[in-house]
């Protein structure tokens, strides 16, 4: 089971980006989906859990869903900030073993 | 506050061990199961281990199986990873990790430490 993410994305500050994470096989609503950011010389936070749910302290500026028919979560970003540039990575599970995708990095500029 | 803390990484020749440590602070650590996630620089996030928050049962990724262990003392709030038999390609960034879940593994990460580097050469 693999979970696919888009290289990079790039958007303005103050518009809206969307981030794909899409599994490769079964159902990706099978497993709850996670999404971590990492801004460059950090280590990574968690910015969504359970599929759609934020941690205190995130912005509601981030929200995640997902979509069985293309089999695919999604991570959005509303009124980007130059400090959301950083990379993504969706995460997942199977098998007992942790997936997580190759990572999307945002540029906001 | 919550924090985890990694220690223990520095150069390391092939074939060679090493041990690392998260010590833990902020939080019930005997609730939580713990993981360690790599990093090598300016790669992606790869997932090494988990351990339950009692001990009793613990994964590994295929790459790191039967090489490293990991194991945890919860009177000492301390997670542990046991690296033998090291390759050039355990050169990475770890980090540890607490489980999402409460008393079970829920197979996330809610909170991370800082990390502790890894260089395996000769």
């Amino acid at each position: 089971f693999m979970l696919t993410q888009p290289h990079s994305v790039s958007e303005s500050p103050g518009k809206t980006v969307t981030i794909s994470c899409t599994g490769s096989s079964g159902s990706i609503a099978s497993n709850y989906v996670q999404w971590y950011q990492q801004r460059p010389g950090s280590a990574p936070t968690t910015v969504i859990y359970e599929d759609n749910q934020r941690p205190s302290g995130v912005p509601d500026r981030f929200s995640g869903s997902i979509d069985s028919s293309s089999n695919s979560a999604s991570l959005t970003i509303s009124g980007l900030k130059t400090e959301d540039e950083a990379d993504y990575y969706c995460q997942s599970y199977d098998n007992f073993h942790v997936i997580f995708g190759g990572g999307t990095k945002l540029t906001v500029l | 506050q919550v924090q985890l803390v990694e220690s223990g990484g520095g150069v390391v020749q092939p074939g060679r061990s090493l041990r690392l440590s998260c010590a833990a602070s902020g939080f019930s650590f005997s609730s939580h199961g713990l993981h360690w996630v790599r990093q090598t620089p300016g790669k992606g996030l790869e997932w090494v281990a988990v351990i339950s928050y009692d001990g009793s049962n613990t994964y590994y990724a295929d790459s790191v199986k039967g090489r490293f262990t990991i194991s945890r003392d919860n009177f000492k709030n301390t997670l542990y990873l046991q690296m033998n038999s090291l390759r050039a390609e355990d050169t990475a960034v770890y980090y540890c990790a607490r489980e999402g879940g409460w008393l079970q593994i829920v197979w996330s990460f809610d909170i991370w430490g800082q990390g502790t580097m890894v260089t395996v050469s000769s």
